[in-house]
C-alpha cells in the first residue's frame, strides 16, 4: 500500500510570508505527527493530531499551527516566516494513538530567504 | 525538547566491519523503533520492538529491547557502503502517544 506522502517536497519563501504543508497518511492511519528537523536541533516534535483533534503539542510558538481533516489528511501552517524556520518538515503517521509503529513521509524542505 | 541519549554520535568504519549503537532513556518505554535517514529524505523504519528482551532481525540488522525497558541496541553486521546514513532510535510509552527521538548516530562506511 502507498506510504506517507507530503506535498510539496520543496518550498522557497521569504520572511514574513506564510506557508501550508500537507501530509496524507497511510490508508487506515488516523494519527499524524509533525516534526521539524534542523542540523543543529535534530528532530523536534511540533504536534500530533488524531481524529481531527490536536492531542499533543511541542514547544513551538503559536505561528506554527495545524489541522486534520475527516479523511485523516493533515496540514501544517507557519505564519510570519522567519529565517530560522528553514528546515525539513516531516510528518509521521500511525494507525491509532498508542504505541503503534510510526512511519515517516519524505518531508518538505522549506527554505526561508 | 526531550531526547534520548544515543551513542555514539558518529562512526567511521571500514566496509565489512560490524557496527553497534545504543539508546538510553530515563523513562521506561513500551515500544522502541529504529530508523535510518539519508540526506534530504524522511527516516525509514528499520525495526520495531514491542517487548522487553525482544531481539528482532531485519537482514544484517539486529535490534534488542533492553530488559530494563530503558534502553535499546542496534547492530549492523558486515557493513556495506549503502549503510551510510543517520540512524535514529525512538521510544514511547502508553498514554503519551508521542515518540521521543534520539540525537542520531551518523555512520560512514569506508570502502
Amino acid at each position: 500500500k502507498a506510504g506517507v506522502t507530503q506535498t510539496p517536497r520543496y518550498l522557497i519563501k521569504t520572511r514574513g510570508q506564510q506557508v501550508t504543508l500537507s501530509c496524507s497518511p497511510i490508508s487506515g492511519h488516523r494519527s499524524v505527527s509533525w516534526y521539524q528537523q534542523t542540523p543543529g536541533q535534530g528532530l523536534q516534535f511540533l504536534f500530533e493530531y488524531f481524529s481531527e483533534t490536536q492531542r499533543n503539542k511541542g514547544n513551538f510558538p503559536g505561528r506554527f499551527s495545524g489541522r486534520q481533516f475527516s479523511n485523516s489528511r493533515s496540514e501544517m501552517n507557519v505564519s510570519t516566516l522567519e529565517l530560522g524556520d528553514s528546515a525539513l518538515y516531516l510528518c509521521a503517521t500511525k494507525r491509532t494513538g498508542g504505541t503503534d509503529t510510526q512511519y515517516f513521509g519524505p518531508g518538505t524542505r522549506l527554505t526561508v530567504l | 525538547g526531550q531526547q534520548l541519549n544515543q551513542s555514539p554520535q558518529s562512526m567511521f568504519i571500514q566496509e565489512g566491519e560490524d557496527v553497534s549503537m545504543n539508546c538510553t532513556s530515563s523513562s521506561i518505554f513500551n515500544t522502541w523503533l529504529w530508523y535510518k535517514q539519508e540526506p534530504g529524505e524522511g527516516p525509514v523504519l528499520l525495526i520495531a520492538l514491542y517487548k522487553a528482551g525482544e531481539l528482532t532481525s531485519n537482514g544484517r540488522l539486529t535490534a534488542q529491547f533492553g530488559i530494563t525497558r530503558k534502553d535499546s541496541f542496534l547492530n549492523i553486521s558486515a557493513s556495506i557502503p549503502s549503510d551510510v546514513g543517520i540512524y535514529f532510535c525512538a521510544g514511547t510509552t502508553s498514554g503519551t502517544y508521542k515518540y521521543i527521538f534520539g540525537t542520531g548516530t551518523r555512520l560512514k562506511v569506508l570502502a
